[in-house]
């Protein structure tokens, strides 16, 4: 069975940093391309970051471009986005998101975590 | 960016209706779209998959169609479980994209 289990969630303050994990099991962890995607309260759903199966490759939303970094380490089956320079409109629940692939493209979101909250406030 | 604008925002209906949802996107891509099931304090759920493909397990009442630009989500008789709000996703090119959602509400 595939479990995502997000962590690292909380309250910041704006400008403060913070750094997500996601811990992955059920399936081979680094076959398979990896996504953040978030959703504000009461909002819809916004893809934030990718990253391809061997970490090589990594992809970004243009409102965090240079202010978060998605890694992983597939020894550890473990997804990570390190957040800087926080926003009150970072304030969202944050999924980690497995990806639906073939040998050549990715086109669907398979498996979701239950999310992690955070809140960037003063 | 490729922009998915989904229609409408919001449907009133009731059970046994049946519902189109439609996306558009603001540049071809090709059949590389993907829908969601969201229901309130719970993560989405797949319902389809490369436009047309339906995902195992999610009931046969969902469908998918279209190319390109424009593509739906039709639930031929709406069942209770499926009040709730969907998304499509577009896989074309990065960034991903979604639309801004289409919530199913009891009329």
């Amino acid at each position: 069975e595939v479990q995502l289990l997000e962590s690292g969630g909380g309250l910041v303050q704006p400008g403060e940093s913070l750094r997500l994990s996601c811990a992955a099991s059920g399936f081979t962890f680094r076959t398979y391309a990896m996504s953040w995607v978030r959703q504000a309260p009461g909002k819809g759903l916004e893809w934030v970051s990718g990253i391809n199966g061997n970490g090589g490759s990594t992809y970004y939303a243009d409102s965090v471009k240079g202010r978060f970094t998605i890694s992983r380490d597939n020894s550890k089956n473990t997804l990570y986005v390190q957040m800087h320079s926080l926003r009150a409109e970072d304030t969202a629940v944050y999924y980690c998101a497995k990806e639906m692939c073939s040998s050549t493209n990715c086109y669907a979101i398979d498996y979701w975590g239950q999310g992690t909250l955070v809140t960037v406030s003063s | 960016d490729i922009q998915m604008t989904q229609s409408p925002s919001t449907l009133s209906t009731s059970v046994g209706d049946r519902v189109t949802i439609t996306c558009r996107a603001s540049q071809t891509i090709r059949s590389w779209l993907a829908w969601y099931q969201q229901k309130p304090g719970k993560a989405p759920k797949l319902l389809i998959y490369k436009a047309s493909s339906l995902e195992s397990g999610v009931p046969s009442r969902f469908s998918g169609s279209g190319s390109e630009t424009e593509f739906t989500l039709t639930i031929t008789s709406l069942q209770p479980d499926d009040f709730a709000t969907y998304y499509c996703q577009q896989y074309n090119d990065y960034p991903l994209t979604f639309g801004g959602g289409t919530k199913v509400e009891i009329k």
